[in-house]
């Protein structure tokens, strides 16, 4: 059972917006950064998102990421079929002493 | 570009034993904590444990604690996973991934080994 709740899916058209939800608590974005994962299967996760808003080199501003007190949220715009994967949140929860994934939610682009 | 290749993955039966490897190349492997992080099928990213450069700190989840043991090889760029007790909740798609700390879980990741748990 993950600590951080991710809406299961998501559906939307090419070209629109989609922001993503990771819910945590006080012991985990409370209290940490946040990050996000995209996974499409078959291949390696990639990251999209560290320390709440920032983007690694190579990443579109197309994704952006935030975090209010214990929640966090990923934005993606112009959603491109090329999109379509698992995205997960992350960070570290003090309380188990651990790092914790979000449930994970699945983009499709319609 | 960073390199991580996980080796080692297999068919084992339940109770068995397996040690996985990690080749990192391309970056400074002393300079990094890693983690091994899991997929079993159908189901999403699980972390499995984390060490720090130099070894002196070891963190593992609750469902591997006891049973799995990290470690690396600094003069070798290696990192280990050495799992015992085997149980078939354990079939997935290992990674070894470099830790970006701060609440970053992976910053780079390898392609993965399959680990199946079956008799």
């Amino acid at each position: 059972q993950s600590v951080l709740t991710q809406p299961p899916s998501v559906s939307v058209a090419p070209g629109q917006k989609v922001t993503i939800s990771c819910s945590g608590s006080s012991s985990n974005l409370g209290s940490d950064y946040a990050s996000w994962y995209q996974h499409v299967p078959g291949t390696a996760p990639k990251l999209l998102i560290y320390e709440n808003n920032k983007r690694p080199s190579g990443i579109p501003d197309r994704f952006s990421g935030s975090k209010s007190g214990t929640s966090a949220t990923l934005g993606i715009t112009g959603l491109q079929t090329g999109d379509e994967a698992d995205y997960y949140c992350g960070t570290w929860d003090r309380g188990l002493s651990a790092y914790v994934f979000g449930t994970g939610t699945r983009v499709t682009v319609l | 570009e960073v390199q991580l290749v996980e080796s080692g993955g297999g068919l084992v039966q339940p109770g068995g034993s397996l040690r996985l490897s990690c080749a990192a190349s391309k970056f400074i492997f002393i300079d990094y904590g890693m983690n091994w992080v899991r997929q079993a099928p159908g189901k999403g990213l699980e972390w499995v444990s984390y060490i720090n450069s130099g070894s002196t700190s070891i963190y593992y989840a609750a469902s591997v604690k006891g049973r799995f043991t990290i470690s690396r090889d600094n003069a070798k760029n290696s990192l280990f996973l050495q799992m015992n007790s085997l149980r078939d909740e354990d079939t997935a798609v290992y990674y070894c991934a470099t830790d970006g700390g701060r609440g970053t879980v992976a910053r780079d990741w390898g392609q993965g080994t399959l680990v199946t748990v079956s008799s």
